[in-house]
């Protein structure tokens, strides 16, 4: 089974910028479609990013598009997520995500991201 | 977007006993075209990512118990837990994946042993 490992987590300030990072395991990482899902301390799930296993497609939440930036470099296993202009509410655990079958089936561990002055 | 509604938001259920979680979509997940529902459960565990537990709705995923089963069709779902152990303790969520890759989860069920 494919292993995800998240990086890049840290703290911020409002307005900042941070890229996350997202390595797996396997080479056939190219397969997948890929995902970041994210989490406010104490709250539920929420779906970020996506983008296809070639990277030619992505989508976005509401709530990040025009200041996040999915992108994957299938040559190194990785994805990444750019994120510009923070805001304390981005402040969660962010998680990559495999899809498989239309649906996350493997997690990393996440990443906190903290922005705050 | 389509919003996941769970109840309860906590429960507590005594070992051995049967644990029932729900979950209502605002919009129907039963694609007719294959007659599937793309709703899935995970469970979350403290410090823990999202496993997978269960997809289309009742498919069980590969190392799950059979103790967890799922079911319901169109906006109504159901988690059960039977025989529940203490290391089912967890936060358990519904996920739609109809509007993938825009996918949504209900707000989460907390699972607690009485």
């Amino acid at each position: 089974e494919v292993q995800l490992v998240e990086s890049g987590g840290v703290l911020v300030q409002p307005g900042g910028s941070l890229r996350l990072s997202c390595a797996a395991s396997e080479s056939i990482f190219s397969s997948y479609s890929m995902s970041w899902v994210r989490q406010a301390p104490g709250k539920g799930l929420e779906w970020v990013s996506s983008i296809t296993g070639s990277g030619v497609s992505t989508y976005y939440a509401d709530s990040v598009k025009g200041r996040f930036i999915i992108s994957r470099d299938n040559s190194r296993n990785t994805l990444f997520l750019q994120m510009n202009n923070l805001r304390a509410e981005d402040t969660a655990v962010y998680y990559c995500a495999k899809f498989s079958s239309f649906l996350p089936d493997v997690w990393g561990k996440g990443t906190t991201v903290t922005v705050s002055s | 977007d389509i919003v996941m509604t769970q109840s309860p938001d906590s429960l507590a259920v005594s070992l051995g006993e049967r644990a029932t979680i729900n979950c209502k979509s605002t919009l129907s997940v039963l694609y007719s075209s294959n007659n599937k529902n793309y709703l899935a459960w995970y469970r979350q565990k403290p410090g823990q990512p999202p496993k997978l537990l269960i997809s289309w709705a009742s498919i069980r995923e590969s190392g799950v118990p059979d103790r967890f089963s799922g079911s319901g069709s169109g906006t109504d779902f159901t988690l059960t837990i039977n025989n529940l152990q203490a290391e089912d303790v967890a936060v358990y969520y519904c996920q739609q994946y109809y509007t993938t890759p825009r996918i949504t989860f209900g707000q989460g069920t907390r699972l607690e042993i009485k």
